[in-house]
């Protein structure tokens, strides 16, 4: 079964520091997204991409967060100065034209920044 | 503004018996909800979903039914088992960006 993969799957990085969260969408779809979830609490919308460019974002994402599909298989989360409170697990999810059903979350990346 | 919420945090059943997992919606205007499971580690995935013209929806195991009258979505898994363990959440998804509740554990005991 086809899947979403993100890499690493635990990062850990210093308070100000870049960090570049990696994720490969599956292969046929088109719309792709991050969301972040802090620990015991629900998943959240960070922002949605189509088409090379931004779709939709939340307040969370702010101007130190930008996404990048670099080639015709990645597609990046970028922070620019990571904070304490970015720390959290970061979910990639990529779906089809044809709507939710098969939209498809990876394992996630978790971010501790100390 | 709009959210989904959850009844209960933490579920316990004992194996071999039904769950019911509830959830709340406050936007009447919402069209498609889905539920998902999340195991330990893991992301969200995807167990059944509804549009609002239902108000059943069968699969394998798992039944939802939506109120729409009360704004009230549950989630029935039938003869639960240890490996369905695992936080569970609705979701809204009428605009392809599914708005997630807080979840529910659900703790499967022998």
């Amino acid at each position: 079964e086809p899947e979403v993969t993100q890499t690493p799957s635990h990062q850990v990085t210093q308070m100000g520091q870049e960090v570049i969260l990696r994720c490969v969408p599956i292969s046929n779809h088109l719309y792709f997204y991050w969301y972040r979830q802090i620990l015991g609490q629900k998943v959240e919308f960070l922002v949605s991409f189509y088409n090379n460019e931004i779709s939709e974002k939340s307040e969370i994402f702010d101007d130190q967060f930008s996404v990048e599909r670099p080639d015709g298989s990645n597609f990046t989360l970028k922070i620019r100065s990571t904070k304490l409170e970015d720390s959290a697990m970061y979910f990639c999810a990529s779906r089809p034209s044809t709507g939710l059903y098969g939209y498809t979350f990876g394992s996630g990346t978790r971010l501790t920044v100390v | 503004g709009e959210s989904v919420g959850l009844h209960l945090p933490t579920l316990s059943v004992q194996e071999g018996d039904n769950s019911i997992i509830n959830c709340a919606y406050s936007n009447s205007a919402s069209d498609y909800f889905i539920w998902y499971k999340q195991e330990s580690g893991k992301g969200p995935q995807f167990i059944i979903d509804i549009r609002s013209n239902m108000d059943k929806r069968q699969g394998q195991r798992v039944t939802v039914l939506l109120n729409k009258t009360v704004k009230h979505l549950s989630l029935q898994i039938a003869a639960t088992q240890p490996g369905d363990s695992a936080v569970y959440f609705c979701a809204e998804g009428g605009s392809y960006i599914p708005t997630f509740g807080r979840g529910t554990s659900l703790i499967v005991h022998p």
